[in-house]
């Protein structure tokens, strides 16, 4: 089974500007969990989607979304963009019956 | 809400040799899961282990194992015949049914040949 894949890898934007990062569970999973992971604060959980419903979010303000498409697969965008943007974002993804989270190699943005 | 603590930021520990890395949680609930993941310099989070916290017996996952204390909120990740590859980062995370992971810091561990 393909593991859960992230596009892009690496990302430099300019303050101010938008970007979608996507995500792609493995295949029969249907719960997808977005984390941004920075030196200074960790690993913050930021969503999770199931079944294209959010149904938990963390902590971050509206400059943040997401959302889950009929395939499962996940989006999600910030909006003018700030230098303590920069981070990896990381996505996983959760089976059915299970609860066990298992991650993409992640999104490097940078924020200029 | 729930927490996690890793205490200790760095280990370093001799190749072949063992190592345990300590974890405290601190939770008001009684069923829910407790992870290690290993974050090596390619940035992919691994999942190494993991314990249900209604099972009292310990995991194990070949050379990795745990000792999950319930009652003093405690889960030590123990790795016996340490290798190269087993420098990384790693994260204790702790998880509630239909909830999210939360995280402790991390361990940098290095492994000496």
């Amino acid at each position: 089974k393909a593991g859960v894949t992230q596009t892009p890898r690496y990302l430099i934007k300019t303050r101010g500007q938008q970007v979608t990062l996507s995500c792609s569970p493995i295949s029969g999973h249907r719960s997808v969990s977005w984390y941004q992971q920075t030196p200074g604060q960790g690993l913050q959980f930021l969503f999770e989607y199931f079944s294209e419903t959010q149904r938990n979010k963390g902590n971050f303000p509206g400059r943040f979304s997401g959302r889950q498409f009929s395939n499962s697969r996940s989006e999600m965008n910030v909006s003018t963009l700030e230098l303590g943007d920069s981070a990896l974002y990381l996505c996983a993804s959760t089976g059915t019956s299970t609860d066990t989270q298992y991650f993409g190699p992640g999104t490097r943005l940078t924020v200029l | 809400a729930q927490t996690v603590t890793q205490s200790q930021p760095e280990m370093s520990v001799q190749e072949a040799e063992t190592v345990t890395l300590s974890c405290t949680y601190d939770t008001s609930e009684n069923n829910y899961y407790l992870f290690w993941y290993k974050q090596p310099p390619s940035r992919q989070m691994i999942l190494v282990i993991r314990q249900e916290a209604y099972k009292q017996q310990n995991a194990t996952e070949n050379r990795f194992s745990v000792n999950f204390q319930k009652a003093a909120k405690s889960f030590s990740l123990k790795i016996s015949d340490s290798q190269l590859g087993d420098t990384a980062m790693y994260f204790c995370a702790f998880y509630e049914a239909n909830s999210k992971l939360t995280f402790g810091k991390g361990i940098t561990l290095s492994v000496r040949p």
